[in-house]
């Protein structure tokens, strides 16, 4: 069972577009999330974080929100440019008695010059 | 600057010859955990560490160890590698555990 799925899976988009990524949980008891970039075979690096008392977060062109009730984050990327190009994941905190980060898969992003 | 750094960055190994991943952070987190990347089955945890002395076991514990002996060092043993656990290793910490990850910028591991 997924827990975290995101969609779209991969998308390819013109330089210049503006695009959101999507991230949907199976339990809304999640919270806390954080968006990510991972670019291939590198590190995870935190984009956005969103506790649970803030419904989105701004950094630059990226904008990202949490909707708890309905258990869905987006990130929304602005005039989106070939340095963009990465995995983006989406992580979210679910307290069941573990400590830990569920992960979704990723979304792969290429923007074409 | 602040981060958490793993060592090696790149490792291939042989079969049953038992191996340690460092990780260290400078931002005196009291949650360290490790995760692993796989084509596919995205990032699964470990094992994690709530404080000194404090581990517990994550989704995939199996054929791994780890000790927290002080607040900064979380290293990961494999005592006997075997091929499944090829993989992309991440190292993250964390002032809590239940939000703001830092991940270290992974441990590639190859086990022929």
């Amino acid at each position: 069972k997924q827990e975290v799925t995101q969609i779209p899976a991969a998308l390819s988009v013109p330089e210049g577009e503006n695009l959101v990524l999507n991230c949907s949980f199976t339990d809304s008891a999640i919270y806390n999330l954080q968006w990510f970039r991972q670019d291939p075979g590198k590190g995870l690096t935190s984009l956005l974080l969103i506790q649970s008392s803030q419904r989105e977060q701004t950094s630059g062109r990226l904008n990202a929100s949490l909707d708890k009730s309905s258990g869905r984050s987006t990130l929304y990327i602005a005039a989106s440019q070939p340095g963009d190009s990465a995995t983006y994941l989406c992580a979210g905190y679910k307290e069941s008695g573990t400590y830990k980060y569920i992960f979704g898969t990723g979304t792969r992003l290429k923007v074409l010059a | 600057e602040a981060q958490v750094t793993q060592n090696p960055r790149y490792l291939i190994t042989v079969t049953g010859k038992k191996l340690t991943v460092t990780c260290s952070q400078n931002m005196n987190h009291e949650y360290m955990s490790w995760y692993r990347q796989d084509p596919g089955l995205g990032l699964r945890q470990i094992y994690y560490s709530m404080n000194v002395e404090v581990t517990d076991k994550g989704d995939v514990p199996e054929g791994y160890k780890v000790s927290r002996k002080e607040k900064r060092n979380f290293p990961l043993i494999l005592e006997s590698p075997s091929p499944n656990q090829t993989s992309l290793y991440f190292c993250a910490s964390s002032y809590r555990g239940d939000y703001g990850y830092t991940f270290g910028s992974g441990t590639r591991l190859t086990v022929v």
